[in-house]
């Protein structure tokens, strides 16, 4: 069955330093999402992503933030200058279509901000 | 944000038995619902959606069911096997403004042999 893969499954990185996370949707999906849950915490929405475009973005998305589908495959998620608060786990979803239709997860990516 | 509750934190449910796990909603514009099974160290797995114009849907093991005017959906699972230990989540979408998903908070399963 096919799989949303995400790299790498761990990250430290120092605070301030930039970082990309890296997914790879379900090759025919159109739509694709950036989530994270913060430990203990409910996961919260940060993007969606359709026709090469943000289409739409939460609070948390702030500028510090960005989304880019590079070429055919890979969806990535940019934090320019972390904070402390931003160590969660980062779950990247696709979808073949909007509206009705689920989101499939990858295993996330941990990040840890020293 | 309290969107989504799911006020059951773990539940505990013998191996054969019927396990229910509820969730309950406050916003009259979600329109899909969604449920999702996670194990430690893996992504959410999708298990089965409802549509707010539908009271029922089933899907082998698993029915969720949809009660609009309590704002109450449920996820019935049996006979529950000792794989489906696990942590649930129940989603919600906003009717036709955008695609993200308001989670509950999860409830984790137990099913003891």
């Amino acid at each position: 069955e096919p799989e949303v893969t995400q790299t790498p499954s761990h990250q430290v990185t120092q605070m301030g330093q930039e970082v990309i996370l890296r997914c790879v949707p379900i090759s025919n999906h159109l739509y694709f999402y950036w989530y994270r849950q913060i430990l203990g915490q409910k996961v919260e929405f940060l993007v969606s992503f359709y026709n090469n475009e943000i289409s739409e973005k939460s609070e948390i998305f702030d500028d510090q933030f960005s989304v880019e589908r590079p070429d055919g495959s890979n969806f990535t998620l940019k934090i320019r200058s972390t904070k402390l608060e931003d160590s969660a786990m980062y779950f990247c979803a696709s979808g073949l279509q909007g509206g009705n239709q689920p989101q499939h997860f990858g295993d996330g990516t941990r990040l840890s901000i020293l | 944000d309290q969107q989504v509750k799911q006020n059951s934190p773990s539940l505990s449910v013998q191996e054969g038995r019927i396990s229910i796990l509820n969730c309950d909603y406050t916003n009259s514009m979600f329109d899909y619902f969604l449920w999702y099974k996670k194990y430690p160290a893996e992504g959410p797995t999708f298990l089965i959606s409802i549509s707010s114009i539908k009271d029922k849907n089933e899907d082998g093991r698993f029915t969720v069911f949809l009660n609009k005017s309590a704002k109450h959906l449920s996820l019935h699972i049996v006979p529950s096997q000792p794989g489906d230990s696990a942590v649930y989540f129940c989603a919600a979408r906003i009717q036709d403004s955008n695609y993200q998903l308001i989670w509950g908070a999860g409830t984790k399963l137990i099913i003891k042999p």
